[in-house]
């Protein structure tokens, strides 16, 4: 696609639910990457793709987050037993390889009452 | 792993006025960018600048890679410049680092 893509763009679920956020990153872009930005917070580093492949876990916050991807392109973030901490907006990038120039979708506002 | 420093944190000008924000890093890196996070949430690429500078418009951007810093320019500012601006970093080939950012806003 012309540029990133995410969806929802708002989702409201209660403590205790299952989600998944989507991301269709730009055509032809071989890396993806997950950050979360809290209120007001910069953005934290969650996990990155090349192609299929996740080198770097490291910045999941627990057990509870998982991400995949496949055909080297959507990815889904899933958040399992969501906690009203995990409230934040998601944000997804896509670039033409590591090193290179990140763009940004929009963002999945999560909100966990 | 390695730290971004972004320095002002805030910044407060008049509409027309110049400003310089600074970013400090700890080690050597390959990728360096800045963005622009608009009021609404956006992040806009602004500059892809490991090294060298690069101006774009009002904008312009130097990174000393040899002395870890980069600075963003703005001249002659306009209120449409306000938000946040993030420097990022990497230097593991994937994981692009954020610093805090520096808000900025720009009164008429």
């Amino acid at each position: 696609g012309a540029g990133v893509s995410q969806s929802p763009s708002n989702k409201v679920t209660e403590k205790g639910k299952d989600v998944e956020l989507r991301c269709d990153p730009i055509s032809g872009h071989t890396a993806l990457y997950w950050y979360r930005q809290s209120l007001g917070q910069g953005l934290e580093f969650l996990i990155y793709f090349q192609g299929n492949s996740a080198p770097d876990k490291s910045g999941l916050p627990s057990d509870r987050f998982s991400a995949e991807r496949t055909g080297g392109s959507v990815s889904t973030l899933t958040i399992q037993r969501t906690q009203q901490e995990d409230s934040a907006v998601y944000l997804c990038a896509s670039s033409g390889g590591l090193a290179g120039e990140l763009f940004f979708g929009e963002g999945s506002r999560l909100t966990v009452l | 792993g390695i730290q971004v420093e972004q320095s002002p944190p805030d910044l407060i000008l008049q509409e027309g006025a110049n400003s310089t924000l600074r970013c400090n890093f700890s080690d050597s890196v390959n990728n360096l960018q800045w963005f622009h996070q608009n009021p609404w949430g956006q992040l806009i690429n602004l500059f892809y600048i490991p090294s060298g500078t690069k101006q774009n418009g009002r904008l312009s951007a130097t990174t000393v890679a040899t002395e870890r810093y980069s600075l963003l320019y703005i001249s002659s500012s306009q209120t449409t410049d306000s938000g946040v601006y993030f420097c990022a970093v990497d230097n593991q080939g994937g994981k692009l680092i954020f610093g805090q950012g520096t808000e900025l806003s720009v009164k008429p």
